[in-house]
C-alpha cells in the first residue's frame, strides 16, 4: 500500500539522548515534511524539504535536524533530546509544493523524553 | 501572517444529533486553501476537503457538508445525523501560494469531537 512508514511508532528516550525518526515514502513525492502534535497547539512544523538535496526551517527547528538525501527519506534527528521534545511526531509528503497540494501523512511517533 | 481559530476545544453530542466545527481563518493572500482533516482515535491525519480561496460553493459529500465564507473568513464543517465513528480530532488548515519557503500549512488547535451512544 503506497503510503509514508515512521518508525519507531513509540520511543522512551532519556534526556541527552540522540535520536532520529524515520521517514520513508513511496509515492515519489517532491515535498517531505515533519510537523509536532502537541495537545491544544494543533500540529507545528519543524522542518520542510521541497526536493530532495534541499531542507528548511520551520515554526519550531531548534533542537531538530533533518537530511534529504533522496526522494524517498526524510529523517528527523534529536541531537540532544530534552523533555520538551516529549510530542507525537508526524511525517508528511506532498506532491509539490503549491497551495494546493493535499499532504499524506504517516501514522505517526510517539516520543517521550523523561 | 496566516492563523486558523478552532474555538471549540471540545464537542459532545448524542448519536444522530447534527454538529457543526467552526473555522477561522486569518490571510492577507488572495490565493489561499482551506482543508480539513479528520484525526480518529488510532491517530493516523486523514484528509477530508479543500476548498480554493476563489470557490465558494458549499459542498457536501454523504453526511459531511462545509460552508465557506469568505466575508467572515470562515471554513465551517457540519456532520449530520452523527454516528459513533465520527469521533475523532478535526483539524482545519490553512496553505497559502508559495513563497520563499514554498508550501506552508497552518493547522489549528484542533476540535475534538465525541459522539455518544
Amino acid at each position: 500500500i503506497a503510503g509514508i512508514t515512521q518508525a519507531p511508532t513509540s520511543q522512551i528516550l532519556a534526556a541527552g539522548r540522540r535520536m532520529t525518526l524515520r521517514c520513508t515514502q513511496d509515492m515519489r513525492h517532491n515535498a517531505m515534511y515533519w510537523y509536532r502534535q502537541d495537545l491544544g497547539l494543533g500540529l507545528r512544523l519543524i522542518h520542510y524539504s521541497n526536493t530532495a538535496g534541499t531542507t528548511g526551517k520551520g515554526e519550531v527547528p531548534d533542537g531538530y535536524s533533518v537530511s534529504r538525501a533522496n526522494t524517498d527519506d526524510f529523517p528527523l534527528t534529536l541531537a540532544s533530546a530534552v523533555p520538551s521534545q516529549t510530542s507525537v511526531y508526524f511525517c508528511a509528503s506532498s506532491e509539490g509544493t503549491s497551495g494546493a497540494n493535499v499532504l499524506t501523512f504517516g501514522a505517526g511517533s510517539r516520543l517521550t523524553v523523561l | 501572517a496566516q492563523k486558523v481559530t478552532q474555538a471549540q476545544t471540545e464537542i459532545s453530542v448524542v448519536e444522530k444529533e447534527d454538529v457543526t466545527l467552526d473555522c477561522v481563518y486569518e490571510t492577507r493572500d488572495t490565493t489561499y486553501y482551506l482543508f480539513w482533516y479528520k484525526q480518529p482515535p488510532s491517530g493516523e491525519l486523514v484528509f477530508l476537503i479543500r476548498r480554493n480561496s476563489f470557490d465558494e460553493q458549499n459542498e457536501i459529500s454523504g453526511r459531511y457538508s462545509w460552508n465557506f465564507q469568505k466575508s467572515t473568513s470562515s471554513f465551517n464543517f457540519t456532520i449530520t445525523a452523527s454516528q459513533v465513528v465520527d469521533s475523532a480530532v478535526y483539524f482545519c488548515a490553512l496553505s497559502e501560494a508559495p513563497g520563499n519557503y514554498g508550501q506552508n500549512f497552518v493547522f489549528g488547535p484542533g476540535t475534538r469531537l465525541s459522539v455518544l451512544p
